[in-house]
């Protein structure tokens, strides 16, 4: 079945800085790809998603791009700021089922 | 839209007891539904996909008879936690498919569960 492999982190950064998790994914075909996030304490969220190859999902300054020639999908965002501190998931449908496949997340804290 | 919410947001009970947790979509209908249970620092286990009107389909691994799931409507699936053992203490995370092809899922804010 599909599967995603991402950073697992944790990861420490300054505010301000420049962000990439790395997220690459294995599939039949070329499902949505997805990332979700979890603020502490709290459930996920969709952060952004994108449907197709080479199509770019982008939602609060966070951009990721469907790479069907690296097969990867990797998270970035110029300048993180503190509340941007959360644990990130990348995630793809199974494959033939309703089911995502999460990647393990990797946890972001951000410093002021 | 597409807001899922989960009821108790944490509850604490005695070993022994049984504990129910639902899970509501507010402003859409879902066939289907999905259960996690989260251990700290750990990704998301699935535990089973509960379907309207049917019987969910649980996990390797996953005891049915311990996690029971009802999918009465549309808009209501509930997860009860029977006999609760300490070991069953865990953050689990509800969530509906949202209509679509791409498969995209709405996740509750999940319910703590500590058993004493």
């Amino acid at each position: 079945g599909n599967s995603v492999t991402q950073m697992e982190g944790p990861v420490t950064l300054s505010e301000e800085a420049f962000l990439t998790i790395n997220c690459t994914y294995t599939a039949t075909g070329y499902p949505s790809l997805f990332w979700y996030v979890q603020y502490p304490g709290e459930g996920l969220q969709l952060l952004l998603k994108a449907t197709k190859a080479d199509d770019k999902g982008s939602n609060k300054g966070f951009e990721a791009t469907y790479r069907k020639e690296t097969t990867s999908f990797h998270l970035e965002k110029g300048s993180v700021q503190v509340s941007d501190s959360a644990v990130y998931f990348c995630a793809i449908p199974q494959g033939g089922s309703e089911k995502l496949v999460f990647g393990k997340g990797m946890k972001l804290t951000v410093n002021p | 839209g597409a807001v899922v919410s989960q009821h108790p947001s944490r509850v604490i009970c005695k070993s022994g007891t049984s504990v129910k947790i639902e899970c509501r979509s507010l402003d859409f209908q879902a066939t289907t539904m999905f259960w996690y249970r989260q251990f700290p620092k750990k990704s998301l286990m699935l535990m089973a996909t509960s379907n309207e009107g049917s019987k969910a389909t649980y996990e390797q691994g996953v005891e049915k008879d311990k996690f029971l799931i009802n999918h009465a409507s549309l808009t209501l699936s509930t997860l009860t936690v029977t006999s609760a053992h300490p070991e069953d203490s865990s953050f689990y995370i509800c969530s509906a498919n949202g209509a679509g092809p791409s498969y995209e899922q709405y996740f509750g804010p999940g319910t703590r569960l500590t058993v004493t």
